[in-house]
């Protein structure tokens, strides 16, 4: 158990469909995290969430939209996707003292694996 | 920006020590070394992290030699259980750069018993 919990775990949706992915963190951290890892690939950032703010938003489609209500919950609203964002989306928050991230230690939740239909 | 370069796997058998190691020759000077594991359909896990000499908690050693253009994680008497894929970061995270938070390839670390 890592403290970051997300949900749901599994997730089959068509294109056209619209869904959230959510993620919520018990460590009293300041900063959170979207990846994304597609099949046999390296883990990509999407979107980095300091004290609330959006700090990096890593040339993601606007079909992936993300919001953080507060530092302990992360959602990423998804619609109209493609058969090619099928992946295990990842979240994971850090310390993040202040503004500035510096050698965080990320402690990642257990993912969701989304397929498109 | 400092790149991170590791081996795409290893092999080795239960009970052995196994030593992976990253190369980051354009670490800075306030960068640290970070290593995760991670197994399938899970997220990566923490391991340890180090800015120089030596480092050991209870599941790893981290040896970072003087110049700091390396590094190379230690894991003891190694089990089934330890294959997974371990990553290594370096660097840290102003707005500018993601360096410290962007996973390579990694290595796939496979126990055979």
């Amino acid at each position: 158990e890592t403290g970051v919990t997300q949900t749901p775990r599994h997730l089959v949706m068509g294109m056209t469909n619209k869904k959230s992915l959510k993620c919520e963190q018990h460590l009293g951290h300041n900063a959170m995290y979207w990846y994304k890892q597609s099949a046999k690939k390296p883990l990509e950032l999407m979107f980095v969430y300091s004290l609330e703010e959006r700090v990096e938003n890593n040339s993601v489609p606007s079909r992936f939209s993300p919001e953080c209500p507060n530092s302990s919950h992360l959602f990423l609203h998804l619609h109209t996707l493609q058969p090619e964002d099928s992946a295990l989306y990842l979240c994971a928050s850090s310390q993040g003292i202040g503004a500035r991230l510096s050698n965080e230690k990320l402690f990642f939740g257990s993912g969701t694996q989304l397929s498109v239909l | 920006l400092a790149k991170t370069t590791q081996p795409i796997s290893m092999d080795s058998y239960e009970g052995q020590e196994v030593n992976i190691t990253c190369s980051h020759n354009n670490i800075a000077t306030n960068d640290y070394i970070t290593w995760y594991q991670q197994f399938p359909s899970q997220g990566p896990r923490f391991i340890i992290q180090g800015y120089k000499t030596k480092v050991t908690n209870e599941v790893a050693s981290l040896f970072i030699p003087a110049d700091r253009k390396s590094s190379t994680l230690s894991l003891p008497r190694v089990s089934l259980s330890d294959t997974a894929v371990y990553y290594c970061l370096v660097g840290l995270y102003s707005g500018g750069g993601a360096d410290g938070l962007t996973f390579g390839k990694g290595t796939h670390l496979i126990i055979q018993p």
